[in-house]
């Protein structure tokens, strides 16, 4: 079966601490890994993706097959980073759609 | 960002009464999406649509219905026979229905039960 889990809803760090959002996922062959991100009264937009390989906002990913994980991470957490932050997988050949976690609430405090 | 626009912004519906949530687009996407979220449970995928006069259902299509007519529009009704609809219904597209595209996502439309 096709699932993904953020075993964390709430992660609460002091700003400038380092942050790592964890995502497991379960799919039998190669998918395309994602994070979307909501802000406070903003609509939910993509942060990163792993095929980009790229650093959005000070955060990265790297997807690790043998262990399945997609984990978010990023050095030093800023108070504007503060979301709803969502894991999601995309099928081969499954159209697009995709499947999300659970989401993880980051608060930064000051 | 008005790429993708949602409407109502809220909505509220009767014991019995089917109601059509609109999904517009002018991002000359040709795939769209509904998700539908739950507190605590993340989005679900209820329709998708990869192309124009075609539609699959996701995982938890009962309920509901869609309809693709035109690329830009991707309405979804919420029939009677969805016995629990209070949730917040989110609209997606993307360039194309493959797994390497990501998502453009709506402001979303919020219903509650009368």
């Amino acid at each position: 079966a096709q699932r993904v889990t953020q075993p964390e809803k709430l992660l609460s760090v002091f700003k400038g601490a380092p942050v790592e959002l964890k995502c497991n996922y379960s799919y039998s062959g190669s998918p395309e890994l994602f994070w979307y991100v909501q802000y406070s009264r903003q609509r939910l937009q993509l942060l990163l993706r792993h095929i980009s390989r790229e650093s959005i906002k000070g955060f990265t990913a790297d997807l690790n097959k043998g262990e399945t994980s997609f984990h978010l991470k990023k050095p030093f957490a800023q108070e504007e980073d503060s979301a709803m932050y969502y894991c999601a997988l995309s099928g081969y050949n499954q159209g697009g759609k995709l499947i999300f976690g659970q989401g993880t609430e980051l608060s930064v405090k000051p | 960002d008005g790429g993708i626009t949602q409407s109502p912004k809220y909505l509220f519906r009767k014991e019995g009464q089917n109601v059509t949530l609109s999904c517009e687009q002018n991002l000359n996407h040709d795939a769209m999406y509904w998700y539908r979220q739950d507190p605590g449970q993340g989005l679900r995928l209820i329709y998708y649509s990869q192309i124009v006069n075609d539609f699959q259902k996701g995982d938890i299509a009962e309920g509901y219905s869609v309809s693709r007519e035109k690329k830009e529009s991707f309405p979804l009704t919420v029939t009677s026979a969805q016995k629990n609809p209070t949730a917040f219904y989110l609209c997606a597209s993307s360039l194309q229905g493959t797994s390497n595209q990501p998502q453009h996502f709506g402001d979303g439309t919020r219903l509650s039960i009368l």
